[in-house]
């Protein structure tokens, strides 16, 4: 079993809607929960960072974690053809300085 | 603040040759990483170094890849020799390191290697 699971996708929505891509994860050490964007021929972007459980809010992008399932969420709302890229979930625990990735979810906003 | 720096941003080598990258991690980050990216994955740790000593290297091919980060500053990835499997985005990353809520990891632009 992997660290940290993700859907590949691709997801393919038209512009405005509600996005949410997905990671789950089975190790409970995991206290540190990061989302990347990655577009074509670029390296990752770090888009929100999160400890623990709860909500984060940034613009138009929202990030939660719910520790009790291992289930870290982003909510991306109305969405734009500038979204369609590659995201990465990742995580680390406390005491640790190694990051675990998700293998990422493909994401298409079409206009 | 300057980023991650990369070089040579895109390479097409032989299968059989060798190759060489280069990165500069951000200012005062102690903990470099490399990681190799295949189309369609996540990215997959070749090597962490703190400061200039070897954290984990255990999925690196070490008989054909090798790493080095003198002075505890900016690295090397050589690769020889080349496999066709070897296509793929080296991505150079680094963090501050340690247990602070503030530790989380910058990517380069990354290096794109073809092997034919």
């Amino acid at each position: 079993q992997k660290e940290v699971e993700q859907d590949p996708g691709p997801l393919s929505v038209p512009e405005g809607a509600i996005v949410s891509l997905n990671c789950t994860y089975s190790n409970s050490a995991f206290q540190y929960f990061m989302w990347y964007r990655q577009y074509s021929r670029k390296g990752p972007e770090l888009l929100m960072y999160t400890y623990s459980s709860g909500n984060k809010e940034d613009g138009r992008f929202t990030a939660q974690v719910d520790k009790s399932s291992k289930y870290i969420s982003l909510f991306i709302r109305d969405s734009q053809p500038s979204d369609s890229a590659t995201y990465l979930c990742a995580m680390r625990a406390y005491n640790f300085n190694k990051f675990y990735f998700g293998s990422g979810t493909k994401l298409n906003v079409k206009p | 603040e300057a980023g991650v720096a990369q070089s040579p941003r895109y390479k097409i080598i032989e299968k059989r040759q060798s190759v060489a990258f280069w990165c500069n991690p951000i200012s005062g980050h102690a903990t470099l990483y490399w990681y190799q990216q295949i189309l369609g994955q996540g990215p997959k740790l070749l090597i962490q170094f703190q400061n200039n000593g070897v954290v984990d290297d255990s999925q690196l091919p070490k008989d054909r890849f090798s790493a080095e980060r003198l002075k505890g500053v900016d690295s090397t990835l050589k690769i020889q020799p080349a496999k066709l499997e070897d296509s793929a985005v080296y991505l150079c990353a680094s963090s501050s390191g340690g247990n602070n809520l503030g530790n989380t990891i910058y990517f380069g632009e990354g290096s794109w290697l073809t092997v034919v």
